[in-house]
């Protein structure tokens, strides 16, 4: 069965620090990935996908994705930290081969940004 | 406005009450997809329709729940004799077509608490 899992339901970084969010999943097809952000009482925020195009993903504000098939991997990173940056995080995965595009998540991650 | 427009936003109903929940999807978008967002199970996939039908119901958790759409636009999702395990938040998504790489644009959610 296809899943999600992401690693570290809190994440904590200082301004300035690097953000590193980690996900994984497991597919027997090739999959197609997502970052979303959730900031309070708001829906889902794409921040970027991976269709197969290029394995280095750029997003907006600044985060950028690597997709590593031998890992099984899709991390999100920032170089750098803003406050605005603290939200809850998703990763999310839709599957080809006649997927109506459900999209399957992990179970989030909240970043806190500290001062 | 331009995005996913879901109401209401707050709902607070009795045990046992039929709710119903409402969704405007973006204009021109064929896709559209109800979620659950709840503590304990994370972001989960209700249904989806594809115009006005729904070749996608294997997320809805019971017979109780149902849902509609009509004229390809909006939505509404119906819970019948609510139970305290219904509260959740209620995020309606609609992407331009039903493709697995196809980004999903969400709506704010409607709260529903079940007293």
């Amino acid at each position: 069965a296809q899943s999600v899992t992401q690693l570290g339901s809190h994440v904590s970084v200082s301004e300035g620090a690097l953000v590193l969010l980690r996900c994984n999943y497991s597919s027997s097809v090739p999959p197609y990935l997502f970052w979303y952000v959730q900031y309070p009482n708001q829906g889902l925020q794409l921040l970027l996908k991976y269709t197969s195009a290029a394995t280095l993903v750029k997003g907006i504000n600044g985060f950028e994705a690597e997709f590593k098939k031998s890992e099984t991997s899709f991390h999100l990173t920032k170089p750098s930290a803003h406050m605005s940056d603290a939200a809850e995080y998703f990763c999310a995965v839709s599957f080809g081969s006649g997927n109506t595009g459900k999209l399957i998540f992990g179970q989030g991650t909240t970043l806190q940004v500290k001062p | 406005g331009a995005g996913v427009s879901q109401s209401p936003s707050n709902k607070v109903t009795e045990k046992g009450k039929d709710v119903e929940l409402r969704c405007d999807p973006i204009s021109g978008h064929t896709a559209l997809y109800w979620y659950r967002q709840s503590l304990g199970q994370g972001l989960e996939f209700l249904i989806y329709f594809q115009g006005n039908s729904a070749p996608d119901k294997s997320g809805l958790p019971s017979d109780r729940f149902s849902a509609e759409r009509t004229g390809g636009s909006v939505s509404t999702l119906t819970i019948q004799r609510t139970q305290q395990e219904d509260s959740a938040v209620y995020l309606c998504a609609s992407s331009l077509v039903s493709r697995p790489d196809s980004a999903q644009h969400f709506g704010d959610g409607t709260r529903l608490s079940i007293l």
